[in-house]
C-alpha cells in the first residue's frame, strides 16, 4: 500500500530557530497538504499545494511558514522562527485528485512531532 | 466560521455491540464528509467518505448523511477492542481543505 513518508518523526528545536519538516507524498498524487494537531486539540488545516504553488492557506499559515516542492518527490514545510505555540504534530497529506462532488480522501503521513523549547 | 461538532466521549460499548458516532456541521454548503480513525499518537486513517444523503455501507461500517439536518453519523457493527480509537469527522465545503471535528473517543470493552 503506497504511503506518505514524513521525516523526522520527532524534532526538538529552540525557540527562534528555523525548522524544515519533510514529506514524500504518494508518487501519483497531485495535491499536497500540511495539517497540524496541537496535543489534545483538533486537526487544523495549514496549506494546500497544487501545480507547484499554494492553492489555499489558513489564517495559521502566516509569514513564518512556507512550503516548497524542491524536486519531484519531496514536499517541505519551513517554519522560519519557531515559537512555543508551534509545538504540535504536523501531518503531511496527499490526494490523487480534487474531483467534482468533493475531494478524494487524503492519505496522511505518520507525522512529525515538533517540540519547541 | 465553519464548525464541526462531535461528542468528545469517551463512548464505551461492549465487544460485539453497535457503536454510534455523531457529527454536526455548521456550513449548509458542505459537500463531502469523511470519517477518520486516529489511534493515540498516530495519524488519521480514512475509514469512509459520503457525499449523498442516505446510508453508505463498507464492511462493518455504515456512514449516514442527512444534509437537511446537517448531520452525519458513523455506525460500527460488531465492535472489536481494536476499534478503540478516536473517530474524527471531517467536512469539506468546496475549498481544498477539510474542517475536522474534535473527535469522539471510542472504547470497546472486551
Amino acid at each position: 500500500e503506497p504511503e506518505v513518508t514524513q521525516t523526522p518523526s520527532h524534532q526538538v528545536t529552540q525557540m527562534g530557530q528555523e525548522v524544515i519538516l519533510r514529506c514524500v507524498p504518494i508518487s501519483n498524487h497531485l495535491y499536497f497538504y500540511w495539517y497540524r494537531q496541537i496535543l489534545g486539540q483538533k486537526v487544523e488545516f495549514l496549506v494546500s499545494f497544487y501545480n507547484n504553488e499554494i492553492s489555499e492557506k489558513s489564517e495559521i499559515f502566516d509569514d513564518q511558514f512556507s512550503v516548497e516542492r524542491p524536486d519531484g518527490s519531496n514536499f517541505t514545510l519551513k517554519i522560519r522562527s519557531t515559537k512555543l505555540e508551534d509545538s504540535a504534530m504536523y501531518f503531511c497529506a496527499s490526494s490523487e485528485a480534487w474531483g467534482t462532488g468533493g475531494p478524494y480522501g487524503y492519505t496522511f503521513g505518520s507525522g512529525t512531532r515538533l517540540t519547541v523549547v | 466560521q465553519k464548525e464541526v461538532e462531535q461528542n468528545s466521549g469517551p463512548l464505551s460499548v461492549p465487544e460485539g455491540a453497535i457503536a454510534s458516532l455523531n457529527c454536526t456541521y455548521s456550513d449548509r454548503g458542505s459537500q463531502s464528509f469523511f470519517w477518520y480513525r486516529q489511534y493515540s499518537g498516530k495519524s488519521p486513517e480514512l475509514i469512509m467518505s459520503i457525499y449523498s444523503n442516505g446510508d453508505k455501507e463498507d464492511g462493518r461500517f455504515t456512514a449516514q448523511l442527512n444534509k437537511a439536518s446537517q448531520y452525519v453519523s458513523l455506525l460500527i457493527r460488531d465492535s472489536q477492542p481494536s476499534d478503540s480509537a478516536t473517530y474524527l469527522c471531517a467536512v469539506n465545503s468546496g475549498g481544498q481543505n477539510f474542517v475536522f471535528g474534535p473527535g469522539t473517543r471510542l472504547s470497546v470493552l472486551p
